[in-house]
């Protein structure tokens, strides 16, 4: 597609549940980046991926946050035992970044999570 | 760690006004600096990119400055608009391609 692509846009979970949040990139960017993003808040850091590693994870704030990017292209990011703290906007942004300059970032519209 | 500020308060201005949101880090200075736009219920989108050694950079009405000295950096949009209202972000470039944002400022253009 022309831009980054998040599905689900929403999604509505349990206290305790697991949930997936798939990112499609935009053809060709090597570098992948999730951001959570609170009410008021600008976005936050979460991870980092280089190709199919992860370059930079210290965004994430536990052990029960996972993100993937198997096959160097879409990602998937994992949410266990899923809490009400955890509820936010989760959004995904792909870049041609390389050599460690940060270039510009392309956004997707997010994927809303509401955790009750 | 570092910490950007931005307006926490929504800056209204009239239509055809200059606007000036401001940024300001503390610590060190990144390499780079980037503002973005975001509408409510959207992705943020990028604007301009802002090196170090550059002291202003523009693109049509919009103009960005940064000043290392006084670790700031002030975004411009000139004949403002409407279409112009919305969240402005800034962000930092930590190095590492790790972009940190700002909480954002509001502005809101009335005609």
């Amino acid at each position: 597609g022309a831009g980054v692509s998040q599905t689900p846009s929403n999604k509505v979970t349990e206290k305790g549940k697991y949930v997936e949040l798939r990112c499609d990139p935009i053809s060709g960017h090597t570098a992948l980046y999730w951001y959570r993003q609170s009410l008021g808040q600008g976005p936050e850091f979460l991870i980092y991926f280089q190709g199919t590693g992860a370059a930079d994870d210290s965004g994430l704030p536990n052990d029960r946050f996972f993100a993937v990017r198997p096959e160097g292209s879409v990602s998937t990011l994992k949410i266990q035992r899923t809490e009400r703290g955890d509820s936010a906007v989760y959004l995904c942004a792909s870049s041609l970044t390389a050599g460690g300059v940060t270039g510009e970032l392309f956004f997707g519209e997010g994927s809303r999570l509401t955790v009750l | 760690s570092q910490k950007i500020e931005q307006n926490s308060e929504a800056l209204n201005i009239q239509e055809g006004k200059t606007a000036t949101l401001t940024c300001n880090y503390t610590n060190y200075s990144p390499a780079y600096l980037q503002w973005y736009r975001q509408d409510p219920g959207r992705g943020p989108v990028f604007l301009l990119l802002i090196r170090e050694n550059e002291k202003e950079k523009r693109k049509e009405r919009l103009k960005v400055t940064f000043d290392t000295t006084l670790k700031q950096s002030l975004f411009h949009i000139t004949a403002s608009q409407p279409a112009d209202s919305a969240t402005y972000l800034c962000a930092l470039d930590m190095g590492g391609n790790k972009l940190v944002f700002g909480a954002g400022t509001i502005l809101r253009v009335k005609s």
